[in-house]
């Protein structure tokens, strides 16, 4: 089946030891999102990919980065995780439609300790 | 600024009971509304809404968007303790670079007794 999935689903980190989360998807969509989503809080877009285009969100810390080698993956990079940055990261896809609404696609998302 | 806000925060109901649960917005640009339930896990899709008043259905749960008034509401009939999750409503938006972006409200947590 198509899907978006994320790897791994659990991640333990030591503080200030970078870390990587992965997203691949099968359906081919032209929008890969990141959103981190803290506990007992609505997810928040960090970034996003239009094709090769990234955009950042004004209020994403520096410290979060993102590639899009190719059309089916998208790595979020953690440079120098905190205990802050412990939350659910979750990946989604969509592909934009000109009339009519948005396919959108969630991954299962990666819950990120930082110990 | 662009907000997104749902009420109420949190709710506790019976089973069987019926609910309404209440997304307000204001944005620019908005291109369609999304109901999603959120467990212990990602959130599981819902309901999309692009048009006003036409109410979507999926078994005991409907949706409609008032783009005029904007806002939407999920209703909840005949409710059941695996309803118990947060309900969160996202907007997305159409123009310029926040093209097909969400942004979701603050969610409701339902919870549903026995």
């Amino acid at each position: 089946d198509a899907m978006v999935i994320q790897n791994p689903r659990y991640q333990v980190t030591q503080f200030g030891k970078p870390v990587t989360l992965s997203c691949s998807q099968t359906l081919n969509h032209n929008v890969m999102y990141w959103y981190q989503q803290k506990s007992s809080q609505a997810p928040k877009l960090l970034f996003h990919y239009y094709d090769k285009d990234f955009n950042n969100e004004a209020d994403t810390p520096d410290n979060f980065q993102s590639r899009r080698p190719n059309t089916s993956f998208c790595f979020l990079d953690i440079r120098s995780p905190g205990l802050g940055d412990a939350a659910m990261y979750l990946c989604a896809t969509s592909r934009l439609i000109i009339r009519g609404g948005v396919g959108y696609t969630f991954g299962s998302g990666t819950r990120l300790t930082v110990v | 600024e662009d907000k997104v806000v749902q009420s109420p925060l949190s709710l506790v109901v019976h089973e069987g009971d019926t609910v309404t649960l209440n997304c307000s917005y204001e944005v620019t640009n908005f291109r369609s509304l999304l109901w999603y339930k959120q467990e212990k896990k990602a959130p599981t899709f819902l309901f999309m809404l692009t048009s006003s008043g036409i109410e979507k259905k999926s078994g005991r749960l409907s949706s409609i968007l008032d783009k005029k008034e904007l806002f939407s509401i999920l209703n909840i009939t005949a409710t059941q303790t695996g309803d118990s999750a947060v309900y969160l409503c996202a907007v997305v938006y159409a123009g310029g670079t926040s093209y097909g972006k969400l942004t979701f409200g603050q969610g409701t947590i339902l919870t549903v007794h026995p």
